[in-house]
């Protein structure tokens, strides 16, 4: 079974802070990963894609990927309390794997 | 606008009864999909259909079942036979020759009472 790990948090940091999030998978053969943000109740919304390895940019949010060692991560700049939600990593294309999501506090 | 529509919002099931979610896209999109996301728990797919008349179960699917006879429509019945149905359910749909990630609907909350 295809696997996406994440750590499940709480994260908790500081207004103006920088929040990491990291996932890794487990098949090699992915190609398409994705990060959803999602509030409480509410169903999850794309916020970045990333296919290449490398960074990849988009206003205060930077995807990174690592395809050598299976790992993907989510870095949020300047922090704000409404980016307090759960993050959820996914992997594949036609039958995507999501990862448990990481909590993120943003204390104002 | 675009988008899906999941229908009802809010779900009570008794014991021994089926339910039918329903899903209704407008974007054109080929594909679409069944997730269940428990408290705490990531999304788990159920089903997945790429094309009209054909789906796939996912890794979950016991206890449930689908149709696609429109390219619009992906309805998901929760089964007698699905023990803990209790749980957030998504439908979602893609363009995969696009690979732009999934559209969720705003999801219908089943509850067995």
């Amino acid at each position: 079974q295809k696997e996406v790990e994440q750590n499940s948090g709480p994260l908790s940091v500081p207004e103006g802070a920088i929040a990491s999030l990291n996932c890794t998978y487990s098949d090699r053969g992915s190609q398409s990963f994705f990060w959803y943000r999602q509030y409480s109740g509410k169903s999850p919304e794309l916020i970045m894609s990333i296919y290449s390895n490398g960074d990849k940019e988009d206003g205060r949010f930077t995807a990174q990927l690592n395809k050598a060692s299976q790992y993907v991560s989510l870095l949020i700049r300047d922090s704000q309390p409404s980016d307090s939600a759960t993050y959820l990593c996914a992997v594949g294309n036609n039958d995507m794997r999501f990862g448990a999501g990481t909590r993120l506090t943003v204390k104002p | 606008d675009g988008g899906i529509t999941q229908s009802p919002k809010y779900l009570f099931r008794k014991e021994g009864q089926n339910v039918t979610l329903s899903c209704e896209q407008n974007l054109n999109h080929d594909a679409m999909y069944w997730y269940r996301q428990d408290p705490g728990q990531g999304l788990r797919l159920i089903y997945y259909s790429q094309i009209v008349n054909d789906f796939q179960k996912g890794d979950i699917a016991e206890g449930y079942s689908v149709s696609r006879e429109k390219k619009e429509s992906f309805p998901l019945t929760v089964t007698s036979a699905q023990k803990n149905p209790t749980a957030f359910y998504l439908c979602a749909s893609s363009e995969p020759s696009t690979n732009y990630g999934y559209t969720f609907g705003s999801g219908t909350r089943l509850t067995v009472v």
